[in-house]
């Protein structure tokens, strides 16, 4: 099956500055990778996400980039601020479901 | 609350007893999931429902047991042979089988006694 590492466990960043987050999966048939937030005491939201025939996508201060040959991709925070700390779980198809990383918690330091 | 609720937001389970959490959605989404987290491990599958009366085995499904009898609904039930389980348990459904664009409940924090 499917298996998503993500890395760092823990970032902190000072305000204004940018957090890049990284994952690498295991099937190389998976087509999928979304990226959820998970504040603190709330539910998990879809932020970004990016299929497998594209390269890189961004959306405001966020941007995923995937590199399918080494089966890894990032998420991009440009310009962080405070309601950006949370912790950021990525993900990959496979099997028709979703495997998730163990999450990165950022913080954003004013 | 977003279209799927969970509930209750707390649950305490005594030692041998059987708990069922609820999750209902009104997105008339045709597949639903149940996932475990637990503190440095992200999320587990436990099982997920691609349509009503049918459903599959996540991950970590064994101890739990779930159905799927209404489109809007599926109940998780924690059973006592579910050793370890003090956990934080998120209901999610999509709008199809493909699991993408996963829209998840508020959680449910189950406590043992």
């Amino acid at each position: 099956g499917e298996n998503v590492e993500q890395h760092p466990s823990t970032l902190s960043v000072q305000e204004g500055d940018s957090a890049v987050i990284k994952c690498t999966y295991s099937d190389s048939a998976s087509n999928y990778f979304p990226w959820y937030k998970q504040e603190l005491g709330k539910r998990p939201q879809l932020i970004i996400d990016i299929r497998s025939n594209v390269g890189e996508k961004k959306d405001q201060r966020i941007a995923v980039t995937l590199n399918k040959t080494a089966k890894h991709f990032s998420l991009h925070i440009t310009e962080t601020q405070p309601e950006d700390s949370a912790v950021y779980f990525c993900a990959a198809t496979g099997a028709n479901n979703l495997f998730f990383g163990t999450g990165t918690r950022l913080t954003v330091i004013p | 609350d977003g279209g799927i609720t969970q509930s209750p937001k707390y649950l305490f389970r005594k030692e041998g007893q059987n708990v069922t959490l609820s999750c209902e959605q009104n997105l008339n989404h045709d597949a639903m999931y149940w996932y475990r987290q637990d503190p440095g491990q992200g999320l587990r599958l436990i099982y997920y429902s691609q349509i009503v009366n049918d459903f599959q085995k996540g991950d970590i499904a064994e101890g739990y047991s779930v159905s799927r009898e209404k489109k809007e609904s599926f109940p998780l039930t924690v059973t006592s042979a579910q050793k370890n389980p003090t956990a934080f348990y998120l209901c999610a459904s999509s709008m199809d089988r493909s699991s993408e664009k996963l829209f998840f409940g508020s959680g449910t924090q189950l406590s043992v006694l």
